[in-house]
């Protein structure tokens, strides 16, 4: 069965610093990944996905950015933080497309 | 229209008590579905797949009515454990191809 680590697992930052938030997962080849985001009393936010190395689509709009430089790391990234960049980051993979994520223990980013 | 829709609850039930939650989705060409569980500040995890015949997993009991885009979870003899927020989780197109699609989650309450 797959493993995802995630890290840290809590962050505070202060507003126009950058983030590097990393995705590691374990027991599975080829993986599709995936960022959410969620804010607190909000349901989850898909922020990207990614199908292979170097692949990456964006599904919303935002000034965070995503990277895959191996088959089973993902990284998401921002240069500068806005305080509504706060919530829970959630890293999840599947075999597929349609089929069941498993997820990360998640980031939590508090931003001051 | 939201594409996944549940009650937010929460619902608070004694012990033993028989809940169901119940979700709406939009996409009539969806072709996945998924229940799963989010304990307070943690990360998401599978409870069960929803398939067409129905299916049950111990106490939880998955429904899904295509014809209708409803799908619903049951829990019997609930217990202090099922505590959490249930999610209902559909797939959807998405430019690369279909992923899940999260609904905001109801949360439940059993109570001694």
């Amino acid at each position: 069965s797959q493993t995802i680590h995630q890290w840290p697992a809590t962050l505070v930052q202060p507003v126009g610093s950058p983030l590097s938030l990393e995705c590691t997962v374990e027991g599975t080849s080829n993986p599709n990944l995936y960022w959410y985001r969620q804010a607190a009393g909000r349901g989850l936010q898909l922020l990207f996905y990614s199908v292979g190395i170097g692949q990456i689509s964006s599904e919303v709009p935002q000034n965070l950015s995503a990277s895959r430089p191996q088959d089973r790391q993902f990284i998401l990234s921002s240069k500068k933080l806005l305080l509504s960049d706060s919530g829970f980051y959630l890293c999840a993979s599947a075999s597929g497309y349609g089929v069941e994520q498993y997820f990360g223990p998640g980031t939590r980013l508090t931003v001051t | 229209r939201k594409e996944v829709e549940q009650d937010p609850g929460p619902f608070n039930v004694p012990e033993g008590a028989t809940v169901a939650f119940n979700c709406t989705y939009s996409n009539s060409a969806s072709q996945s579905f998924f229940w799963y569980r989010q304990d307070c500040r943690k990360e998401p995890k599978l409870l069960m797949s929803v398939y067409s015949s129905g299916n049950e997993d111990g106490r939880f009991t998955a429904q899904l009515n295509r014809a209708s885009q409803y799908i619903s979870l049951l829990i019997r003899d609930s217990k202090l454990s099922d505590s959490a927020t249930y999610l209902c989780v559909v797939n959807s197109l998405r430019n690369s191809g279909y992923a899940l699609n999260f609904g905001k989650g109801t949360s439940l309450l059993v109570t001694p």
